[in-house]
């Protein structure tokens, strides 16, 4: 499975401001993938991240509000904008491998 | 509509026991897949898991056991002689027929072995 890492691993976010999630993968992977989890929930699929075109976001997220780039096969990141302490959750980014989705390990994210 | 349901919130036992975790689901698709993923505390998705809703024959890989039964549309579960480095919170997930579907999680169940 390929190695994937997240930055920042943790922060902790004033309301009103945006924060950048880096995901990084040790290989080329066609489709990426990026996930919340708020505090004691499931996964949630916010948007599929194909390089070269636009994200494809869920139902209930928006691209102004979760505005992602995919700028080559290695590379994805997230922003979570005008955030409310609502936002606070895990953002995970996963990739498409042989078998299944793979995941990095998750920004904890505090919003305050 | 694909649903995953883990109707165990949390689950603890002392260590050597043999413990089941239970994942039903719904789905309209004749061909799925269904996942186990672990998510200990560090926060990372561990994938342990994948089964194709072909093959219902029940998998062991060292302490870990599972049992898919179509009839009941269960995947569920067992880690026999619980260990104190099980305790995670553990996801079903389900997805359609493609690689490229996404993945319906479960709610999880919180996993706490004790010594």
């Amino acid at each position: 499975s390929a190695v994937i890492s997240q930055k920042p691993s943790r922060d902790i976010c004033q309301r009103g401001t945006s924060l950048t999630i880096q995901c990084q993968v040790d290989s080329q992977v066609t489709m990426m993938f990026w996930y919340r989890q708020q505090p004691g929930q499931s996964l949630t699929l916010i948007a599929t991240a194909n390089q070269g075109s636009e994200a494809t976001y869920e139902s209930g997220f928006v691209i102004d509000k979760f505005p992602i780039s995919r700028p080559n096969l290695t590379f994805s990141t997230l922003t979570v904008s005008n955030m409310s302490p609502e936002d606070s959750s895990i953002y995970l980014c996963s990739v498409l491998g042989e078998e299944t989705q793979y995941f990095g390990p998750g920004t904890r994210l505090l919003v305050l | 509509a694909q649903k995953v349901t883990q109707a165990q919130t949390e689950i603890s036992v002392v260590e050597k026991e043999d413990v089941t975790l239970d994942c039903v689901y719904e789905t309209r698709d004749t061909t799925y897949y269904l996942f186990w993923y672990k998510q200990p505390p560090s926060g990372e998705l561990v994938f342990l898991i994948r089964r194709n809703s072909f093959d219902e024959q029940n998998e062991i890989s060292g302490r870990y056991s599972w049992n898919f039964q179509k009839s009941t549309s269960s995947f569920n579960f067992t880690i026999t002689a619980s260990q104190v480095v099980d305790s995670a919170v553990y996801f079903c997930a389900l997805s359609g027929p493609y690689n490229t579907d996404k993945l319906i999680f479960g709610t999880g169940t919180r996993l706490q072995v004790f010594p």
